[in-house]
């Protein structure tokens, strides 16, 4: 079992909607988790990070986090075409002193204009 | 901008050669970690320097090597390329105490 999964892709939404982009964990000690966002040839950038149990909101976007099931999801309100791109779920993992992300496969997502 | 650079930001090798990519931190961030991201996967964890010493590294075998220099730069550096090597390679630089990490915008590495 992957340490982190995310829901496949791609996923297609239109203009205006929300999209609902899902991800899940197996590391139960987990404390910080992330959103970033990657466009097509570029590094990821960081939208949303998340430490405790329920809803955080920055502007357009909600992180979700339910630690008892190990989920943790992002809403995008009023999508945009330049939201379009793979976003990236991570959990910290602590391996000996280090702080080690590790990262989903990265949900595609389109919005469609 | 995350305030981290990476040199070069392409490059093509041959099967067989060495290389050495370079990272710069963000000003006071004195932990670096270098992640290799195939196409179509997520950044897999390579290692992590701090106080130039590597303290974590993830599964990748011992011709990828690191550095970290006093003023918080690093280098990764990849013997005996192979195929498989070609990829995304990130650099995220933080601090000791600090969960988030920022990324630099990559060096892109063709293995012919």
């Amino acid at each position: 079992q992957k340490e982190v999964e995310q829901n496949s892709g791609p996923l297609s939404v239109p203009e205006g909607a929300i999209a609902s982009l899902n991800c899940t964990y197996s590391d139960r000690v987990s404390q910080s988790f992330f959103w970033y966002r990657q466009y097509s040839g570029k590094s990821p950038e960081l939208i949303m990070s998340i430490y405790s149990n329920g809803d955080k909101e920055d502007g357009r976007f909600t992180a979700q986090l339910n630690k008892a099931s190990q989920y943790v999801s992002l809403l995008i309100r009023d999508s945009q075409p330049s939201d379009s791109a793979t976003y990236l779920c991570a959990v910290v993992l602590m391996d000996g002193s280090a702080r080690q992300l590790t990262f989903g496969s990265g949900t595609q997502l389109t919005v469609l204009p | 901008e995350t305030g981290v650079t990476q040199s070069p930001t392409h490059l093509i090798k041959t099967r067989g050669q060495q290389v050495t990519l370079r990272c710069s931190s963000q000003s006071g961030h004195n932990t670096v970690s270098w992640y290799q991201q195939a196409l179509g996967q997520g950044p897999q964890f390579i290692f992590q320097y701090y106080r130039e010493e590597e303290n974590g590294r993830g599964n990748f075998p011992p011709r990828f090597s690191g550095l970290q220099f006093p003023n918080y730069s690093s280098e990764l550096n990849v013997n005996a390329l192979e195929l498989d090597d070609s990829a995304l390679y990130l650099c995220a630089t933080t601090t000791r105490n600090q969960e988030t990490q920022y990324f630099g915008p990559g060096t892109r590495l063709l293995v012919l």
